[in-house]
């Protein structure tokens, strides 16, 4: 299996633009977390899913964060407008129900809000 | 105050030192407990697991768990160059869910 994908690698918007980063998960993989990873906070969660169904958004720091998971392959996080702040590493990761709870992280996407 | 707790370092040590990396949690329900290891520019990815209390060994790697205290720690032991990288406690409360807390992460360098 090639892993958890995401993309854009690299995104460089100026305020105000929308965003959209994208997921394909590990085929089989029950539940699909999205992280933001910053310097001063760490890895955060911001939502997940499980078997496409969002279970806790609580982590979404604003409405202007959206994300949904249409189906077992694809998901996506959008934020509109951006902002300077949102600034960070954007990690995707899924793990499968009844393991140990292991979750299998792609390799981020780099957002730059100028 | 943050549910996990971990000190950001940086952490600078010559090749061939034990590293000790520690973190300390909030909430004794947490039941789950793992290191990730997070080289530059990339995801994390596990590199210990343990259940409960106690202790688990792994090559140069010792995982150790004090729920008495809520306190655990990763020892690495022969440290190498190639041990630099941000190592990130987790832990998660029993049950399935999956969802994991992360410490802010250290960063190791290990200098040759």
């Amino acid at each position: 299996d090639a892993g958890v994908i995401q993309s854009p690698r690299h995104e460089v918007t100026e305020m105000g633009q929308e965003v959209t980063l994208r997921c394909k998960p590990i085929s089989g993989h029950d539940y699909l977390f999205w992280y933001r990873q910053t310097m001063m906070r760490g890895l955060e969660l911001l939502i997940y899913f499980n078997n496409n169904v969002p279970i806790d958004d609580s982590g979404m720091p604003e409405d202007r964060f959206s994300a949904k998971m249409p189906n077992a392959s694809f998901s996506t996080l959008k934020i509109q407008p951006s902002e300077p702040r949102d600034s960070a590493v954007y990690f995707c990761a899924t793990s499968r129900a009844g393991s140990t709870g292991e979750l299998f992280f792609g390799e981020g996407s780099r957002l730059t809000v100028l | 105050q943050k549910e996990v707790e971990q000190d950001p370092g940086p952490l600078s040590v010559p090749e061939g030192a034990i590293v000790s990396l520690n973190c300390t949690y909030s909430n004794s329900a947490f039941q789950y407990f793992m290191w990730y290891r997070q080289y530059s520019r990339k995801g994390p990815e596990l590199l210990m697991y343990t259940y409960s209390s106690g202790n688990k060994e792994d090559g140069r790697f010792t995982a150790q768990v004090d729920k008495s205290s809520k306190y655990i720690s990763l020892f690495i032991r022969d440290s190498q160059p190639s041990d630099s990288a941000t190592y990130l406690c987790a832990m998660r409360y029993s049950g399935n869910t999956g969802k994991l807390i992360f410490g802010q992460g250290t960063t190791l360098q290990v200098k040759p």
